[in-house]
């Protein structure tokens, strides 16, 4: 079965500090990766994506993300955190396939304290 | 440009009911995709629609169906509802074939409370 993993439910680093939210795949071919943001009642946001080429991506507020594919891996990192960067982040792979299907991580909550 | 909304905000029903929720697409989106995010989980892919056809569907039973109309509004419909079809609904669109690698832009979601 395909599947993406985020090993970490928590992330805690201090304002200022980098951070990294890790996120692994089972996908076949060539999938397309993506992050998404979610805030507190509200639905998912987008913030970037992998579709071939440079292995490292850049998106909005700062973030980027690192393709690794013998590693299967497409971390979500920042320089430097803000408080306000406190969300619930997901990781998303779609198949190179017919449909849009988007197969998500179960998700990992950044604290970020002050 | 307007982005993808749903109705209503929140809804409770009780089990064995009906259910319908409502998403209208981002203004030009022409693909419609449904997600259960039940709580402390990542969203579940329900089905898809482009250009009013299903395009793809989850581990999702029957009773879990759907419409798109031209204006690539959509609909989900959920029938004898279950307790644990007690979740937020997560509507999301985008342009161009499925397959795209477009992403897809999420509307602020239906909670649904079954008791």
């Amino acid at each position: 079965a395909q599947s993406v993993a985020q090993p970490e439910d928590q992330v805690n680093v201090a304002e200022g500090n980098p951070l990294t939210v890790k996120c692994t795949y089972s996908v076949s071919g060539n999938p397309y990766l993506f992050w998404y943001v979610q805030y507190p009642n509200r639905g998912l946001q987008f913030l970037l994506k992998y579709i071939t080429g440079d292995n490292l991506v850049k998106g909005s507020y700062g973030f980027e993300a690192e393709f690794n594919k013998s590693q299967t891996s497409f971390h979500l990192k920042k320089p430097s955190a803000l408080v306000s960067d406190s969300a619930l982040y997901f990781c998303a792979a779609k198949s190179s396939s017919n449909t849009g299907k988007l197969i998500f991580g179960q998700g990992t909550t950044l604290q970020v304290k002050p | 440009e307007t982005g993808v909304t749903q109705s209503p905000t929140h809804l409770i029903k009780t089990r064995g009911q009906q259910v319908t929720l409502r998403c209208s697409s981002q203004s030009g989106h022409n693909t419609v995709s449904w997600y259960q995010q039940a709580l402390g989980q990542g969203p579940q892919f329900i089905f898809q629609y482009y250009r009013e056809e299903e395009n793809g569907r989850g581990n999702f039973p029957p009773r879990f169906s759907g419409l798109q109309f031209p204006n690539y509004s959509s609909e989900l419909n959920v029938n004898a509802l279950e307790l644990d079809d007690s979740a937020l609904y997560l509507c999301a669109s985008s342009l161009g074939f499925p397959s795209s690698y477009n992403e897809q832009f999420f509307g602020p979601g239906t909670r649904l409370t079954v008791l």
